[in-house]
């Protein structure tokens, strides 16, 4: 199972981030986001689609539907930069698949 | 608060057997789904696999005929080998919750990470 992410967004502080995860019917499954910042191990910002964590801030929220799930990081702060991570399990296989990943500049 | 640690060596020759262990605190083995994620230098991430406590295991099909997971619930700990080893094996190697049950599990929690290098 493919999942297809832009290698890279550019968002100015302030303004909105949006990181697609595609892949075929990519709406019937169910999607996690991870953030990783450059040393540290992955952090889950989202999860079966809508869910956040407690501990990540409402900036952070997802969807998904037909064929792309979108992670959006609203009133982007220089912090928010990292690469981040869709991430899906293909129940036909029982096998778990991860996006390339897309790194998010902060301008 | 769930804390994973990996411990193991940092250097395997190649054609050898790479081994890691996963020490977990905070939360009892037998409750959760485990897995090992790997992250070469510079590049995405991929699923190795996971266990269970009672053994049910799951592998990643690209390395399913090099790779065993095993589980030791007096020691908290769960581990992996992998054999055969190349260059292209070097990564750096995150024990993780799989948190939900196999299929479905989001990895909530991950350890510091274990860099491995394959080099003679």
């Amino acid at each position: 199972y493919v999942l297809t992410q832009p290698p890279a967004v550019s968002v100015a502080p302030g303004q909105t981030a949006s990181v697609t995860c595609g892949g075929s019917n990519i709406g019937r499954k169910s999607v996690h986001w991870y953030q990783q910042k450059p040393g540290q191990a992955p952090v889950l910002v989202v999860f079966d689609d809508t869910e956040r964590p407690s501990e990540i801030p409402e900036r952070f929220s997802g969807s998904n539907s037909g064929n792309t799930a979108t992670l959006t990081i609203s009133r982007v702060e220089a912090g928010d930069e990292a690469d981040y991570y869709c991430q899906v399990w293909d129940t036909s296989s029982d096998h778990c698949f991860f996006g390339s990943g897309t790194k998010v500049t902060v301008l | 608060q769930v804390q994973l640690a990996e411990s193991g060596p940092g250097l395997v020759r190649p054609s050898e057997t790479l081994s890691l262990t996963c020490t977990v605190s905070g939360v009892s083995l037998s409750t959760y789904y485990w897995s090992w994620i790997r992250q070469p230098p510079g590049k995405g991430l991929e699923w190795i696999g996971y266990i269970y406590y009672s053994g049910t295991t799951n592998y990643n099909p690209s390395l399913k005929s090099r790779v065993t997971f095993s589980a030791d619930t007096s020691k908290n700990q769960f581990s992996l080998r992998l054999s055969s080893v190349t260059a292209a094996d070097t990564a750096l190697y995150y024990c993780v919750r799989a948190y939900g049950g196999g299929s479905g599990s989001r990895f909530d929690s991950w350890g510091q990470g274990k860099l491995v290098t394959v080099s003679s």
